[in-house]
């Protein structure tokens, strides 16, 4: 299994007050993303990166930043989480060295965020 | 952008029985495929995947997918359904024009004993 590690597993925030997820690698991979998954929705990309200091919006970036400054490390961070941001959030890596939508993906296991 | 369609939200099947689960993609140009696994509390694994090539792929766990250009599809198959089999499946296509990987909202698994 690939070495990804996601912190916390689990939290719960009130409405408004900043959070931020972190996604540990130990496979040294150029791509990590981070995806939050809903109930009829599947997987949808909130922001990945292509390297340190270089990141890129997804589908649904509204209400999220990131930060790399390490290649094994990926912040997500809720400058002001609201309700609507409750789900779980999955980091994934991939080995593409020239691309990010051709290469298969290695998921961590998911932090639950529950904003109230 | 490309999109992936997975019309069956919840799919019930007996032990030993064999499975089709449906995806659909659109895509304009040639589409990179992914079938992914998920169990309860467990991030996604990776099953098989469709660059070029022969269109039926072979995956891990005696899972294998057909790649059917004429219907936009590329289901996902396995001849006899294990009680273990039982979690979510989530179709995937990759697109060169986004540089991104759109997944399908996912089908529920449910194996009956």
């Amino acid at each position: 299994d690939a070495g990804i590690t996601q912190s916390p597993r689990h939290k719960v925030t009130e409405t408004g007050t900043p959070v931020t997820l972190r996604c540990h690698q130990t496979e040294n991979h150029r791509y990590m993303y981070w995806y939050r998954q809903d109930p009829g929705h599947g997987l949808r990309l909130i922001h990945y990166s292509y390297g340190v200091k270089d990141t890129d919006k997804g589908e649904v970036s509204d209400g999220y930043s990131v930060s790399r400054s390490k290649t094994e490390d990926f912040l997500l961070t809720l400058e002001s989480a609201t309700s609507s941001q409750t789900s779980v959030y999955f980091c994934a890596i991939s080995d593409g060295t020239d691309s990010s939508y051709n290469s298969p993906l290695h998921f961590g296991n998911g932090t639950r965020l529950t904003v109230t | 952008a490309q999109s992936v369609t997975q019309p069956d939200i919840h799919i019930t099947v007996s032990e030993g029985a064999s499975l089709e689960l449906r995806c659909n993609y659109s895509y304009g140009a040639t589409p990179y495929l992914f079938w992914y696994v998920q169990s309860p509390g467990q991030g996604l694994q990776l099953l098989l995947k469709y660059f070029s090539g022969d269109t039926l792929v072979q995956g891990i766990k005696g899972f294998e997918a057909e790649f059917k250009r004429s219907q936009s599809s590329f289901n996902l198959r396995k001849p006899s359904v294990h009680w273990s089999d039982a979690a979510e499946y989530f179709c995937a296509v990759g697109s060169y024009n986004n540089n991104d990987m759109r997944f399908g909202a996912g089908t529920r698994l449910t194996v009956k004993p």
